[in-house]
């Protein structure tokens, strides 16, 4: 079982341009997630999805959309990439977003904003 | 708002138990997590407290006291390869987790 799987592993990206990171679960989990991990700030809620067809913001939502058409696929795209977003991006899954609810962490995405 | 307090970094020897001290102010509480992270890699769960007291699992303990607001992991016998970031996290209100800034652990022989 391949659990989440994450691509691109890394990208350098060109302020202005816009760019999809993938991520796709097997686990038939209901809740995904989407976080950056910044040195010093830990990681940070982007967007969430609760179910598919459903997604709602986190703490740093701002120059970032996300779409959640089935249950295995939750894509985060950058309309506009500027240099802040330059960042390691996680995408994680749970099999529920309420009560208790681990949840399981793809590699990560490194994305360098230029 | 969430703030989760951890200390950065902790230097260990190889063999030996270390601490880490994780404390809270979140709205509304619903579990308390605690992550490992090694350098690279994605964070992988470590343990789950929501009650008071210490739940134990091998080598590593948590413990959890809600009315403080404050948890530890406990990490014994350790070994090297327990060189990693140690992630806590709260789940609030709304069942999302915010996380603390992370603990780095170097384990040294």
């Amino acid at each position: 079982t391949a659990g989440i799987t994450q691509a691109p592993t890394s990208q350098i990206l060109a302020a202005g341009r816009s760019m999809t990171l993938r991520c796709t679960q097997d686990m038939r989990h209901n809740a995904m997630y989407w976080y950056r991990q910044d040195l010093g700030l830990g990681l940070r809620l982007i967007h969430y999805s609760n179910t598919a067809g459903t997604t709602g913001k986190g703490e740093v939502p701002d120059g970032y959309s996300v779409s959640r058409a089935n249950t295995d696929d939750f894509p985060l795209t950058l309309a506009s990439a500027v240099p802040s977003q330059t960042s390691v991006y996680f995408c994680a899954s749970s099999s529920a977003s309420g009560d208790y609810n681990e949840q399981f962490f793809g590699p990560g995405t490194r994305l360098t904003v230029l | 708002g969430q703030n989760i307090d951890q200390p950065t970094e902790m230097t260990a020897t190889e063999g030996a138990i270390v601490q880490i001290n994780c404390t809270y102010q979140t709205s509304g509480f619903n579990g308390l997590f605690w992550y490992q992270q090694h350098a690279g890699e994605a964070p992988t769960f470590l343990s789950y407290n929501v009650l008071d007291g210490l739940e134990e699992k091998g080598r590593f303990s948590s413990f959890l006291s809600r009315s403080k607001g404050y948890s530890y992991l406990l990490l014994k016998e350790l070994q090297m390869k327990d060189s990693a970031s140690y992630l806590c996290a709260v789940a609030g209100d709304d069942y999302k987790l915010s996380f603390g800034a992370g603990t780095t652990v170097t384990v040294r022989a």
